[in-house]
């Protein structure tokens, strides 16, 4: 399995709080991905990063934020998290190689009440 | 920009019987397209991949899968089915280009009964 790790693995939150969430790899991958996971939808790009400090938007940024300030880290921000922001979040990796194979973590189940 | 439709989004199936499950995509540049598998409460895995070739791909698991470009399609098969097969596969795309980013479909979820 390819070294990722998420925390927190699960959350509870309220209406207009901050979250974030932690991607961390010993892969030494250059580029990382969160993706959000709703039934009937797959999995939605979020945001993506191609190395320290560059990141760009996905299908779905509305609302969040990454920063990405050491290869292995890349976190995921919801600046003032909202009921549609419920989700399971993965953070996925691929290398410079094959950068089209992307390897996910186990996931991190987010719910705004 | 690329789109991925998964026909079915559930499928009942037997033990040991086949199965086949139905991913359609739209593109206007060539892409890579792969299966990925959710076992309950997981991450996804990669099931197999389609990059260039031969155009039956064989991966994990006893999956194979079958590009056919001018119906634009990559559907999924297993000749016979394990209960341990039980899982979500997603279907996706990602262009030939240095783009990154995968499409997924829907989803399609096996169940599979004894």
């Amino acid at each position: 399995d390819a070294g990722i790790t998420q925390s927190p693995r699960h959350k509870v939150t309220e209406t207009g709080t901050p979250v974030t969430l932690r991607c961390h790899q010993t892969e030494n991958h250059r580029y990382m991905y969160w993706y959000r996971q709703d039934p009937g939808h797959g999995l939605r790009l979020i945001h993506y990063s191609y190395g320290v400090k560059d990141t760009d938007k996905g299908e779905v940024s509305d609302g969040y934020s990454v920063s990405r300030s050491k290869t292995e880290d890349f976190l995921l921000t919801l600046e003032s998290a909202t009921s549609s922001q419920t989700s399971v979040y993965f953070c996925a990796i691929s290398g410079q190689r094959s950068h089209y194979e992307q390897y996910f973590g186990p996931g991190t189940r987010l719910t705004v009440t | 920009a690329q789109s991925v439709t998964q026909l079915d989004s559930q499928v009942p199936v037997f033990e040991e019987a086949p199965v086949e499950l139905r991913c359609n995509y739209s593109s206007s540049v060539s892409v890579y397209l792969f299966w990925y598998v959710q076992y309950p409460n997981q991450g996804l895995q990669l099931l197999l991949k389609y990059l260039s070739g031969s155009t039956l791909v064989k991966g994990i698991n006893g999956f194979e899968a079958e590009f056919n470009k001018s119906q634009t399609s990559f559907h999924l098969r297993k000749p016979s089915v394990h209960i341990s097969d039980t899982a979500e596969y997603f279907c996706a795309v990602t262009p030939r280009s240095n783009d990154y980013k995968l499409s997924f479909g829907a989803g399609t979820t096996v169940t599979v009964r004894a």
